[in-house]
């Protein structure tokens, strides 16, 4: 029971470049989420998916696109990187339910875009 | 506008005392907090929560008080010990919208031998 994965670990990318960040998890969640984190920021929701087929907005949905085809992946796009989204990215997962039922967090990416 | 504050940014403590965490809030939508633990270079890590019908809620070392009328909540952690030292993060979650958490900044816990 590996929980919340994510590849990759770390990457650079250059100004507008291109990548998707892939965030997998074998728990059955319904719920699956991308944070980032910056200094002083906390952490600060992307987009989420409340079932397969399914995306919305978080926070800071700007720079952003993602997927959720199968219930067990959740994937974040990057089209054209800026510098701005240097940061590390955080996906997690939790339960349906009435509830703030807590989430579960994968070990996080961390991107550079020079 | 931040809904979820934590003021302190970093806590330091010796080994055996007792932390106190604080972090407030402002929606009174707010009816479910938890509190995650984050280690450098891994991702957070949840390590208690408390509904608002309840004004305490205890796990060993740990106990979370939540003072509605205020819109506070503390995480006490007693007694402290080196292995608690790492970034607290106070999050929350309203009614109806219960599937997103809304997180603080952080309190970076250090506790001294």
């Amino acid at each position: 029971n590996a929980g919340v994965t994510q590849t990759p670990k770390f990457r650079v990318l250059k100004t507008g470049q291109s990548m998707t960040l892939l965030c997998a998890q074998d728990m059955n969640h319904e719920y699956m989420y991308w944070y980032r984190q910056d200094p002083g920021m906390g952490l600060r929701l992307i987009h989420y998916s409340v079932g397969e087929g399914t995306t919305a907005k978080g926070e800071v949905p700007d720079g952003y696109n993602v997927s959720r085809l199968k219930k067990q992946n959740f994937l974040l796009g990057l089209e054209s990187a800026a510098p701005s989204q240097t940061s590390v990215y955080f996906c997690a997962s939790s339960r349906a339910g009435s509830e703030g039922y807590e989430q579960y967090f994968g070990p996080g990416t961390r991107l550079t875009v020079t | 506008d931040q809904q979820v504050k934590q003021n302190s940014p970093s806590l330091s403590v010796q080994e055996g005392r007792i932390s106190i965490l604080n972090c407030d809030y402002t929606n009174s939508m707010f009816d479910y907090f938890l509190w995650y633990k984050k280690y450098p270079a891994e991702g957070p890590t949840f390590l208690i929560s408390i509904s608002s019908i309840k004004d305490k809620n205890e796990d060993g070392r740990f106990t979370v008080f939540l003072n509605k009328s205020a819109k506070h909540l503390s995480l006490h952690i007693v007694p402290s010990q080196p292995g608690d030292s790492a970034v607290y993060f106070c999050a929350a979650s309203a009614r109806g919208g219960s599937e997103k958490l809304v997180f603080g900044k952080g309190t970076k816990l250090t506790v001294n031998p």
